[in-house]
């Protein structure tokens, strides 16, 4: 089967850390771009950033909110995607959705595939 | 960044109606503007890629378009039949440029 998965999430303190993981099935991840997209309670969606392809070195990019702040990374082996958050304000409570992202040499510029999400809460 | 404004916020309509929400970019996206469906408490799901690309599986009750002015700023998701399943908040999602923006969602209700 074809999906996402998402863990990690909990509660952390302001400035604290947390690592995301999104373990993918059914397809090999370092083919596509994928990204993190977030959603605050109640709120509507935002992109958080974004891995490129092997094609395109996985070359990362991140919104201006949490760039410096945020990595991600991969680990192929695992077919897994990773976001790391450093540096957690109360503004970065969130559910993360990790979706799936373009390929190069394509138009497939959409999320076609997305996980179910962890909630990220950072509070004292 | 593009700004993607979508209207209206919210509305309620009657099983069987035409339903249509509109989303404006700030400065265009060509074609490259998407649509997804998030129902209470689940994950987004995309219904309709590239302006008027029907995904694979979704009614084609929904469909999208953009102005035939090709300015690549006002687009415009329809569902030409409500559904009780339609409930849900609709996104739309420009994919032109970097950071990728979404509208601020447009809530359907059944009346």
């Amino acid at each position: 089967e074809v999906q996402l998965v998402e863990s990690g999430g909990g509660l952390v303190q302001p400035g604290g850390s947390l690592r995301l993981s999104c373990a993918a099935s059914g397809f090999t991840i370092s083919d596509h771009y994928m990204d993190w997209v977030r959603q605050a309670p109640g709120k509507g969606l935002e992109w958080v950033g974004r891995t490129r392809d092997k094609v395109n070195s996985f070359i990362t990019e991140f919104a201006a909110s949490v760039e410096g702040r945020f990595t991600i990374s991969r680990d192929d082996s695992k077919n897994s995607l990773y976001l790391q958050m450093n540096g957690l304000k109360a503004e970065d409570t969130a559910v993360y959705y990790c979706a799936r992202g373009g390929r190069a040499g394509t138009e497939e510029w959409y999320f076609d595939l997305w996980g179910r999400g962890t909630l990220v809460t950072v509070s004292s | 960044d593009i700004q993607m404004t979508q209207s209206p916020s919210s509305l309620s309509a009657y099983i069987g109606d035409r339903v249509t929400i509109t989303c404006r970019a700030s400065q265009t996206t060509l074609s490259y503007l998407n649509w997804y469906q998030q129902k209470t408490g689940k994950a987004p799901k995309l219904l309709i890629y590239a302006t008027s690309i029907l995904r694979s599986g979704v009614p084609t009750r929904f469909s999208g378009s953009g102005s035939g002015s090709g300015s690549g700023t006002d687009f415009t998701l329809t569902i030409s039949s409500l559904q009780p399943e339609d409930l849900a908040t609709y996104y739309c999602q420009q994919s032109y440029t970097i950071p990728y923006t979404f509208g601020q969602g447009t809530k359907v209700e059944i009346k």
